[in-house]
């Protein structure tokens, strides 16, 4: 069974940083792209980054490039969303995502979403 | 990027009524198009994906329809536990974007 757990949310003054993981489980990770979509307090859904299954492709938001840098450790199953510079419009609950195909170059529709981790943006 | 409108914004219904759902694309994304529906406190679950696939373990109830910039989601019937947000989503270049979403409530 796919289980993908968030954690390292919490609060962070603007400007800060926070490193966001994510631990999956029930599926060969190294073969799926993974993706981050955040959801800021009662508002839509904003797709994040994306992170081909090998790593080699990486792909961001006009919101976030430059300042959200994504990873993966295969060998351990785990993705990463490393958040700098943060903003208050940055609060939102982060889910990590598992693309319904593998092996894929580009964001594929998600099968797999964790429950989230919320990121606060405040002084 | 690519902008996708739903509509309507709210839609009330009552339980084993027909549900009709929009979302309009700012240009063709060909079928790359999901849905997804969250209910409170929950994260979002795959309902259908290159427009008219159903995911696995959607009932038969929840079908889509569409291609280039206009697509549907259908529910049949609607069961108490189809009351939530629905949202589009269109993955034809690498810049993915969602609809704002449609509240589906019970009238």
């Amino acid at each position: 069974q796919v289980h993908l757990v968030e954690s390292g949310g919490g609060v962070v003054q603007p400007g800060g940083s926070l490193r966001l993981s994510c631990a999956a489980s029930g599926f060969m990770f190294s073969n799926y792209g993974m993706q981050w979509v955040r959801q800021a307090p009662g508002k839509g859904l904003e797709w994040v980054a994306f992170i081909r299954y090998d790593e080699n492709n990486k792909y961001y938001a006009d919101s976030v490039k430059g300042r959200f840098t994504i990873s993966r450790d295969n060998s351990k199953n785990t993705l990463h969303l490393q958040m700098n510079s943060l903003r208050v419009e940055d609060t939102a609950v982060y889910y990590c995502m598992k693309d319904a195909a593998g092996y894929g170059d580009y964001p594929y529709y998600s099968d797999y979403w964790g429950q989230g981790t919320l990121v606060t943006v405040s002084s | 990027e690519i902008v996708l409108t739903q509509s309507p914004a709210t839609l009330s219904l009552s339980p084993g009524e027909r549900a009709t759902l929009s979302c309009r694309a700012s240009q063709s994304v060909s079928n790359y198009l999901a849905w997804y529906q969250q209910r409170p406190g929950q994260a979002p679950r795959l309902l259908i994906y290159d427009a008219s696939n159903r995911a696995t373990g959607i009932p038969a109830r929840f079908s889509g329809s569409g291609s280039g910039t206009d697509f549907t989601l259908t529910i049949s019937s609607l069961e108490p536990e189809d009351f939530a947000v629905y949202y589009c989503q269109q993955r034809s270049n690498w810049r993915i974007t969602f609809g704002q979403g449609t509240r589906l409530e019970m009238k």
